[in-house]
């Protein structure tokens, strides 16, 4: 069964590093999400794309966020200048259409030092 | 602004009970609402999907029902396994496809 995978699964940066967190979607998949989990907290939305552009974002997903999709199986999340609040579990999730199930990776933790 | 809440946050079961577990949602403009399972420190594996026309949705012993004017939601776990300790997240689905979570349920089921 086709699945969305995430790499790596644990990445740990200092604080003021850049981070480029990777998931490659479901193939036949058309629009493409990022979540993260703080840790003890709920699961937040922070992006959509599709068609190449963000379609929404959340007030988290600020300057220093960017997503990609450099090719047509890649699908990144970039964090130019990472802070100590920024640790926590990163879920990409993709779906065929924006009201079907979402299918998630298995996440990469990150954590900032 | 939407807002989806989870009751109860914990719940310690014997094997093989039934159990209901709860999603709330402030706003009733939803397009669907999904519930996943997680395991400590594992992604979020897509339990059942409820659209928005549709009032349940059955996948073996689990079945989630859904009732959009009161923004509520259950699901219901049929003779309960040590297997099924987890966490359940609830989410609704906007237009957009963003998804926003409950705090979810952690389950523990006893041998």
């Amino acid at each position: 069964e086709p699945e969305v995978t995430q790499t790596p699964s644990h990445q740990v940066t200092q604080m003021g590093q850049e981070v480029i967190l990777r998931c490659v979607p479901i193939s036949n998949h058309l629009y493409f999400y990022w979540y993260r989990q703080i840790l003890g907290q709920k699961v937040e939305f922070l992006v959509s794309f599709y068609n190449n552009e963000i379609s929404e974002k959340s007030e988290i997903f600020d300057d220093q966020f960017s997503v990609e999709r450099p090719d047509g199986s890649n699908f990144t999340l970039k964090i130019r200048s990472t802070k100590l609040e920024d640790s926590a579990m990163y879920f990409c999730a993709s779906t065929p259409t924006e009201t079907y199930e979402q299918y998630f990776g298995p996440g990469t933790r990150l954590t900032v030092t | 602004k939407q807002e989806v809440t989870q009751i109860p946050a914990a719940l310690s079961v014997p094997e093989g009970e039934n159990l209901v577990l709860n999603c709330s949602f402030t706003d009733s403009a939803i397009y669907n609402l999904q519930w996943f399972r997680q395991d400590p420190g594992k992604g979020l594996t897509s339990l059942l999907l409820i659209q928005s026309s549709q009032r349940e949705q059955t996948s073996g012993r689990l079945n989630a029902s859904l009732d959009k004017s009161s923004g509520r939601s259950t699901l219901y776990i049929a003779a309960s396994q040590p297997g099924d300790s987890a966490t359940y997240l609830c989410a609704v689905s906007s237009n957009t496809g963003k998804l926003i979570f409950g705090q979810g349920t952690t389950l523990q089921v006893k041998p």
